[in-house]
């Protein structure tokens, strides 16, 4: 079955580069979530979409934007990036109907040095 | 961690022993969801619970829901080497314009020897 697709798995950025990372949601789910978890740490929300409209937004910094596209896909921007932004970035997406259950991708991990 | 404790945040037990690991939330809740993490891989989906259920079952896994007390357990039978990970409890919010966010807590780190 095909899973939740993320890329690049891994990025190395120097501080105040920016960073885009992908996510390409199981075929037919409509709903994207990002989770932010850095080292240590539990997972935290981000940000989360729904037919391509933002649905609810978490503790993401104002450096960072989203956004899903007509194909369901989304893309997380990250700009002036920071140390403290090195962390593990996963995607989730879910089915139509309000599904219970999120399916997780890979995850990006991503250094910035 | 927004969610509030799991305890143990380590345990460490030999193959074939029992684990429990406890999570405690904050909020009313739709579900709860456990997940497994591989050192820093991705998240998988072990079991769901409902907030009008009190345990489940899978396999080894079995889960228990107190809404009353805001906690959960997950107890993992007969444990093997394999099911060294980190543990993570999930709640699924109640409140609609919460939308279908998963707020975690802060994960238990569970050694198996063999």
């Amino acid at each position: 079955a095909a899973g939740v697709i993320q890329s690049p798995r891994h990025l190395i950025k120097e501080k105040r580069e920016t960073a885009t990372l992908k996510c390409y949601p199981i075929p037919r789910h409509d709903t994207v979530y990002w989770y932010q978890q850095g080292p240590g740490q539990d997972p935290q929300f981000l940000i989360s979409f729904y037919e391509k409209m933002q649905s609810d937004k978490g503790s993401i910094p104002d450096r960072f934007s989203a956004q899903q596209f007509s194909d369901y896909h989304s893309e997380l921007n990250m700009s002036s990036l920071e140390l403290g932004d090195s962390a593990l970035y996963f995607c989730a997406s879910s089915p139509p109907g309000g599904a219970e259950k999120q399916y997780f991708g890979p995850g990006t991990r991503l250094t910035v040095t | 961690s927004q969610q509030g404790e799991e305890d143990p945040q380590a345990l460490s037990i030999q193959e074939g022993e029992n684990a429990t690991m406890n999570c405690s939330y904050k909020t009313s809740i739709n579900n709860l969801q456990w997940y497994r993490q591989n050192s820093g891989r991705g998240l998988v989906h072990l079991i769901l619970i409902r907030s009008n259920e009190r345990e489940k079952h899978s396999g080894r896994l079995r889960v228990t829901l107190d809404t009353s007390k805001k906690s959960s357990s997950l107890l993992i039978t007969a444990s093997r080497a394999a099911d060294t990970a980190s543990y993570f409890c999930a709640t699924r919010s109640l409140i609609y314009n919460q939308g279908g966010k998963l707020i975690f807590g802060q994960g238990t780190e569970l050694s198996v020897k063999p």
